[in-house]
């Protein structure tokens, strides 16, 4: 049973559009984020959810928008899409936030 | 300057030798040291987590801790082909709201 599952793993879609990350954890951890990876596999965090409450928000466009419906789900929306979102995005789930459990990721690419 | 410093590699070593993996910090409020794993297509995985200083040993894994120097190692002993991965050191401080601090990591290859 797959702790931390995202989907689609896969995702290849032009500019302009609108494409949307599930992610889910059935950990029963408190905190789940979004990570991206570069092609230079240089992670970078870019959203944290603890309780369902936002409390990191990294400098990323506003066309990214993170969703918790609730503690085991986070989901990534991306509006607008351009070429430079080609990366890989990781959602991840912890407790008490040093020790990080990923999911499989999502490779992105936009075309 | 970079918070956390960790030479990209690719680091090629046989198999069966000792191999070490280095992090330099430049913030001493870092207490919680990590390293991952992430094999090719798939997403990072923990490997060893310590507190603060001294040393932490699981099977042929040995992570080291020098908060004097602020250099961290990851010291694998008998290294396999399955080895072979990208390992990425993390660090955070008391208190960081869940903010982790990432290297870049160091591509492995164990040449059988």
């Amino acid at each position: 049973d797959t702790a931390v599952s995202q989907t689609p793993k896969y995702l290849v879609t032009q500019m302009g559009n609108d494409k949307s990350i599930k992610c889910e954890q059935n950990l029963g951890h408190d905190t789940m984020y979004w990570y991206k990876q570069d092609s230079k596999k240089f992670l970078k965090i870019m959203f944290s959810y603890n309780n369902k409450e936002l409390i990191i928000n990294e400098t990323v466009p506003n066309r990214f928008s993170p969703k918790s419906p609730d503690k085991a789900h986070l989901n990534l929306h991306i509006n607008s899409l351009e070429l430079g979102d080609s990366a890989v995005y990781f959602c991840a789930s912890s407790h008490g936030g040093n020790t990080i459990y990923f999911g499989e990721g999502s490779w992105l690419t936009v075309v | 300057q970079k918070e956390v410093e960790q030479d990209p590699g690719p680091l090629s070593v046989p198999e069966g030798a000792i191999v070490s993996l280095n992090c330099t910090y430049s913030n001493s409020a870092f207490q919680y040291f990590m390293w991952y794993r992430q094999y090719s297509r798939k997403g990072p995985e923990l490997l060893m987590y310590t507190y603060s200083s001294g040393n932490k040993e699981d099977g042929r894994f040995t992570a080291q801790v020098d908060k004097s120097s602020k250099y961290i190692s990851l010291f694998i002993r008998d290294s396999q082909p399955s080895d072979s991965a990208t390992y990425l050191c993390a660090m955070s401080a008391e208190n960081s709201n869940y903010q982790l601090i990432w290297g870049a990591g160091t591509k492995l290859i164990i040449k059988p």
